[in-house]
C-alpha cells in the first residue's frame, strides 16, 4: 500500500533551535514524487519542495534543508535556527501511480516555535 | 494573479440537502483534485481529474461526485450530505499530469453538516 507516515504529531521547541520533521513513505512504484507543504495558522497550504525518486540529492534553501534517503524510504525536513514564523502544520506527501495521479499525505506534524 | 478559488469558504447546512462547492483555477492547469482534511488524518484525496471529461476516484470518494466540463472548473457535489462529511475541503490544481508538478491549493472550504 502507498503510505506516508509522520510519526511526530506535535513538536515544540524554543526559537533558534534546530528541528527535524520526519517523513517515512511506502510505495511499490519505482517512479514517485515526494513533497513537503506548510499549513500556517491561516489555513492555506504552501508548497515547499518536491523530489522525484531518481534524485536523491539533498537540498538546502535558506534555513530549510531536506534529506532524501531511498535506502530508508525517508524524506526528512530540517529547519535550522527556527523562528516563530515557522510555527505551522507541516505535511509530507507522496505522488504515485500511472501518470502520478494519486497523492497521499501524511498525518501532519504540528510545529510550535516558542519565543 | 494565479490562483485556485473555492466557494463558499464556510457553509453550515443540514443532512440531506444537496450542496456544491465550486473550484476554479486561472492557470490553465490540466490536473485538478479535491481533498478533505480531518484531524489526525492529514489530507485525503477524494477525486481527481487529468483533463476535461476525465475524472477518477481517490481514496475517499464515497458520498461525493465531481464533474469536469471545462478545464478551469472542478466542482465537488454532495448529493445527500451526512454529518461524517463535516470537514475542511481543499481543491488543488497542477500544470500537467506529470508528478513533478507541485499542486496549487485553494484556501479551503469548511463544511459543517448538522
Amino acid at each position: 500500500a502507498q503510505k506516508v507516515t509522520q510519526a511526530q504529531t506535535e513538536i515544540s521547541v524554543v526559537e533558534k533551535e534546530d528541528v527535524t520533521l520526519d517523513c517515512v513513505y511506502e510505495t511499490r512504484d519505482t517512479t514517485y514524487y515526494l513533497f513537503w507543504y506548510k499549513q500556517p495558522p491561516s489555513g492555506e497550504l504552501v508548497f515547499l519542495i518536491r523530489r522525484n525518486s531518481f534524485d536523491e540529492q539533498n537540498e538546502i534553501s535558506g534555513r530549510y534543508s531536506w534529506n532524501f534517503q531511498k535506502s530508508t524510504s525517508s524524506f526528512n525536513f530540517t529547519i535550522t535556527a527556527s523562528q516563530v514564523v515557522d510555527s505551522a502544520v507541516y505535511f509530507c506527501a507522496l505522488r504515485f501511480g500511472q501518470g502520478a495521479q494519486k497523492l497521499v499525505f501524511g498525518q501532519g506534524t504540528r510545529l510550535t516555535i516558542n519565543p | 494573479e494565479a490562483q485556485v478559488t473555492q466557494n463558499p469558504r464556510y457553509l453550515i447546512t443540514v443532512t440531506g440537502k444537496k450542496l456544491t462547492v465550486t473550484c476554479s483555477q486561472n492557470m490553465n492547469h490540466e490536473y485538478m483534485s479535491w481533498y478533505r482534511q480531518d484531524p489526525g488524518l492529514g489530507l485525503r484525496q477524494i477525486y481527481y481529474s487529468m483533463n476535461v471529461e476525465v475524472t477518477d476516484k481517490g481514496d475517499v470518494p464515497e458520498g461525493y461526485k465531481v464533474s469536469r466540463k471545462e478545464k478551469r472548473n472542478f466542482p465537488l457535489i454532495l448529493e445527500s450530505p451526512s454529518p461524517n462529511q463535516t470537514s475542511l475541503y481543499f481543491c488543488a490544481s497542477s500544470l500537467g499530469t506529470g508528478g513533478n508538478q507541485p499542486q496549487h491549493f485553494g484556501d479551503g472550504t469548511r463544511l459543517s453538516i448538522l
